[in-house]
């Protein structure tokens, strides 16, 4: 089956330490993995995406995601939290004909 | 929200009335989308288009309709066979449809309340 978890539905962490929002995911052959962030009352946006190659990838906002194959694991870090950076944060794979999102992940960044 | 315009921004409706939700992209995008958002279960695929005059179900279509005359507009109608369709929608747009490895962006949603 198809699928994509993020297995806390909240993170808590400290302006100016370093976040990890986690993501893994089931698909058959290669995966394309997406993050996305949603504000309160708002359309998603693009963070970034893994499609092949280096297995870290950086987007916007000072966001990277870590792919690890054997893992089946898709995680969203950044070095230095910031109060803005709270959000919504939803992980995205391909599946067969459709995005299969994640049920979501919030953060919560305290000053 | 990157091109994608949705209107209205909230949308009440009364038992048994359809809605149509208004979803517009000036990104020239092949693909469109709608989703619906529901609190603790992320978003799910409603219908989507990858080409005008074309569309397909997404995995909760029923007591919903689409239509892609025009390339750069997707409406959905919400219609009185929808038994609880109070959500946030989300319309997408891609360049190219769901099988490609192209990033989906979003609109700023509707709030559709039924009263």
């Amino acid at each position: 089956a198809q699928s994509v978890a993020q297995p806390e539905d909240q993170v808590n962490v400290a302006e100016g330490n370093p976040l990890t929002v986690k993501c893994t995911y089931s698909v058959s052959g290669n995966p394309y993995l997406f993050w996305y962030v949603q504000y309160p009352n708002r359309g998603l946006q693009f963070l970034l995406k893994y499609i092949t190659g280096d297995n870290l990838v950086k987007g916007s906002y000072g966001f990277e995601a870590e792919f690890n194959k054997s893992q089946t694991s898709f995680h969203l870090k950044k070095p230095s939290a910031l109060v803005s950076d709270s959000a919504l944060y939803f992980c995205a794979v391909r599946g067969t004909g459709k995005l299969i999102f994640g049920q979501g992940t919030t953060l919560q960044v305290k000053p | 929200d990157g091109g994608i315009t949705q209107s209205p921004k909230y949308l009440f409706r009364k038992e048994g009335q359809n809605v149509t939700l208004s979803c517009e992209q000036n990104l020239n995008h092949d693909a469109m989308y709608w989703y619906r958002q529901d609190p603790g279960q992320g978003l799910r695929l409603i219908y989507y288009s990858q080409i005008v005059n074309d569309f397909q179900k997404g995995d909760i279509a029923e007591g919903y309709s689409v239509s892609r005359e025009k390339k750069e507009s997707f409406p959905l109608t919400v219609t009185s066979a929808q038994k609880n369709p109070t959500a946030f929608y989300l319309c997408a747009s891609s360049i190219a449809g769901p099988l490609s490895y192209n990033e989906q962006f979003f609109g700023p949603g509707t709030r559709l309340t039924v009263l």
